[in-house]
């Protein structure tokens, strides 16, 4: 079974500064998807980014890049130069389709 | 706007009484799910749909059925609520490329007094 582990249910970081926010997971599949996803207080669920278990490059998108350490299992988030909007619900995900399973989320707290 | 409509945005049900909740999407996704979010507890699955026609159970079926006779809808339903069914649900789509990640709809909060 898959299993996910946002171990900071909150966080604060100080606007502009770099964030970190961890994800550990344990899956027994070889081949598997890592997804970030930000849930502002609004409520609605957006898709940030995404890294493939066999990617060499970890990925990045604008602001966002993701650390992946595959003999860890870890895929944190890193968002760097952070904004008053960047406050937020972040959930790891991981998996394909059906299979994809989510944290509990980390809330971020920007501070100005 | 291209994307994923949910109908309703809020309900408030009577234990025993039933209700569908709708989900829309217009970009031509196969795969489409319904999920339910519990404080603490992340977001987990409840029925998927890998196409027109079918459906399947997901970790928290239970209580819950669906239909997707149309490409594009995806229904969930709950013939008897239940307290334990006051959640946020949400319903995603996305198409058969790996890498891609789900488009959310906004979320139905449902309470069941």
């Amino acid at each position: 079974a898959q299993k996910i582990t946002q171990t900071q249910p909150g966080m604060f970081v100080q606007e502009k500064e770099a964030v970190t926010l961890d994800c550990t997971y344990d899956t027994s599949d070889p081949s598997y998807g890592l997804f970030w996803y930000k849930q502002p207080s609004s409520g609605e669920m957006i898709f940030l980014i995404y890294q493939g278990s066999y990617d060499q490059q970890n990925a990045t998108e604008g602001r966002y890049s993701l650390n992946f350490q595959k003999a860890r299992k870890s895929a944190n988030l890193v968002i760097s130069a952070s904004q008053l909007g960047d406050s937020a619900m972040y959930f790891c995900a991981v998996g394909r389709g059906f299979k994809t399973i989510f944290g509990a989320g980390t809330r971020l707290f920007v501070k100005a | 706007n291209a994307g994923v409509t949910q109908t309703p945005k809020f309900r408030v049900l009577k234990t025993g009484q039933s209700m569908t909740l709708l989900c829309a999407q217009d970009m031509n996704h196969e795969y489409m799910y319904w999920y339910r979010q519990d404080p603490g507890m992340g977001l987990r699955l409840i029925h998927y749909s890998v196409g027109e026609g079918t459906t399947a159970k997901g970790e928290v079926p239970d209580g819950y059925n669906v239909s997707r006779l149309k490409k594009q809808n995806f229904l969930l339903g709950l013939e008897s609520a239940a307290p334990s069914q006051t959640s946020v649900y949400f319903c995603a789509s996305r198409d058969t490329h790996p890498t891609g990640g789900y488009t959310f709809g906004s979320g139905t909060r449902l309470t069941v007094v």
